[in-house]
């Protein structure tokens, strides 16, 4: 199994408190990425990481933020939680050329409720 | 439009009988990958198979196999002689390389299999 853990795995917060996430990996990755997965939607992205401080937004970048200071982990920032962002968050890793750039891993996912 | 379209949201099936779950995408992109997860019950996004765009071999991992038709942008699963654990819910995602390869992965909302023993 690819070596991704995500912390907390479960967190109760209330709307505006800021929430921060953490993905850990330890397969030297390049790419790491942020989802959401909400009932009817599937997965949608949130932001990616192509490298140490390079990240860019995706298809439901607002009101979250990121950071990936070092190669093996990827934050996700909620500033100000709101009710609209309980869900479930996964983390995910790739590669960057052959089998590891062909398989996007995911991690144990973290279950967030904005009371 | 949607990008992924998983048009079963639900299937039954018999114990030890093949299964296709269907998925047809929509790109402009020559460049593309297609990936198949299942999430059982626990929760976990558990990687199955990957086809790329310019592979000539519909892919194959053990009793999962993708029937890739590029005309008909179509890239379902086939699940061979299934079995009480293949009960899950079963994602199609696509991949476009328009972002130089690290753009994250495009979700179909996922066909919930019930294998009926």
């Amino acid at each position: 199994d690819a070596g991704i853990t995500q912390s907390p795995r479960h967190k109760v917060t209330e709307t505006g408190t800021p929430v921060t996430l953490r993905c850990h990996q330890t397969e030297n990755h390049r790419y790491m990425y942020w989802y959401r997965q909400d009932p009817g939607h599937g997965l949608r992205l949130i932001h990616y990481s192509y490298g140490v401080k390079d990240t860019d937004k995706g298809e439901v970048s607002d009101g979250y933020s990121v950071s990936r200071s070092k190669t093996e982990d990827f934050l996700l920032t909620l500033e100000s939680a709101t009710s609209s962002q309980t869900s479930v968050y996964f983390c995910a890793i790739s590669g960057d050329r052959g089998s590891s750039y062909n398989e996007q891993f995911f991690g144990p996912g973290t279950r967030l409720t904005v009371l | 439009a949607q990008k992924i379209t998983q048009t079963q949201p639900g299937m039954f099936v018999q114990e030890k009988e093949a299964v296709t779950l269907d998925c047809t995408y929509d790109t402009s992109d020559p460049s593309y990958g297609l990936f198949w997860y299942k999430q059982p019950s626990s929760g976990e996004m558990i990687f199955l198979i990957y086809q790329g765009s310019y592979d000539q071999q519909n892919a194959t991992e053990g009793r999962y196999s993708l029937n890739f038709q590029k005309a008909r942008k179509s890239a379902n699963l086939v699940i061979s002689a299934s079995q009480l654990g293949d009960s899950a819910m079963y994602f199609c995602a696509m991949r476009e390389a328009t972002g130089g390869g690290a753009d994250g992965l495009t979700f179909g909302k996922g066909t919930h299999l019930i294998i009926q023993p």
